[in-house]
């Protein structure tokens, strides 16, 4: 089936950690894209890729990296200079960055500072 | 910068009321599309409005998109157990999404 398949679904990490996401997506999709959410609030834009070997900051990308070497794959790291990563992380894609395509997301990761 | 606005925040209805939540722009969207968001689970595209005045049914979901195409609203008419979830708006050409409405529902 096609889709997005991000993993781990829960990671713990020490504080002063990096750690990476994984997003996969077997769409042939050109744009991807990393959203944080908080406990009942909404999407924020990390970092969005709109083809290979570019990327551009969300509203909130201090603390986090992105690659995009492959077109179907859009790691997300959260480095140690992110205060506050607890939080659910959803990657997502569209066929381009267009107006109209509709967004697909992945199921999501939760990562948690411990 | 440009933003979406949703309102409200949170809905708590009686099994069968209904239920209507509203997404604002500052500014005219070309589109507006709208996604739902069940308890632990991630965004799932429910519709997408484009034209100035649109409607659109979806079973007991009707979608609005304003005549100034700057806000658009959902409708749940007789609210059932399985419309429980986060409902947002977006702005599809910018990926900019609403805050959401959280929508609880009493059996």
């Amino acid at each position: 089936d096609g889709g997005i398949t991000q993993s781990p679904k829960y990671l713990f990490r020490k504080e002063g950690q990096n750690v990476t996401l994984s997003c996969e997506q077997n769409l042939n999709h050109d744009a991807m894209y990393w959203y944080r959410q908080d406990p009942g609030q909404g999407l924020r834009l990390i970092y969005y890729s709109q083809i290979v070997n570019d990327f551009q900051k969300g509203d909130i990308a201090e603390g986090y990296s992105v690659s995009r070497e492959k077109k179907e794959s859009f790691p997300l790291t959260v480095t140690s200079a992110q205060k506050n990563p607890t939080a659910f992380y959803l990657c997502a894609s569209t066929r381009d960055r267009d107006a109209g395509n509709t967004i697909y997301f992945g199921e999501g990761s939760w990562l948690t500072v411990v | 910068g440009q933003q979406v606005m949703q309102i409200p925040q949170y809905q708590h209805v009686q099994e069968g009321e209904d239920f209507t939540t509203y997404c604002n722009s500052s500014t005219t969207l070309s589109n507006i599309q709208w996604y739902k968001q069940r308890p632990g689970g991630h965004p799932v595209f429910l519709i997408q409005l484009v034209k100035s005045g649109e409607v659109k049914k979806q079973k007991r979901l009707t979608f609005q998109f304003g005549e100034a195409k700057k806000n658009s609203s959902l409708h749940i008419t007789a609210t059932q157990t399985t419309d429980v979830g986060t409902y947002f708006c977006a702005q599809a050409s910018k990926i900019i999404f609403g805050s959401g409405t959280r929508l609880s529902i009493r059996p």
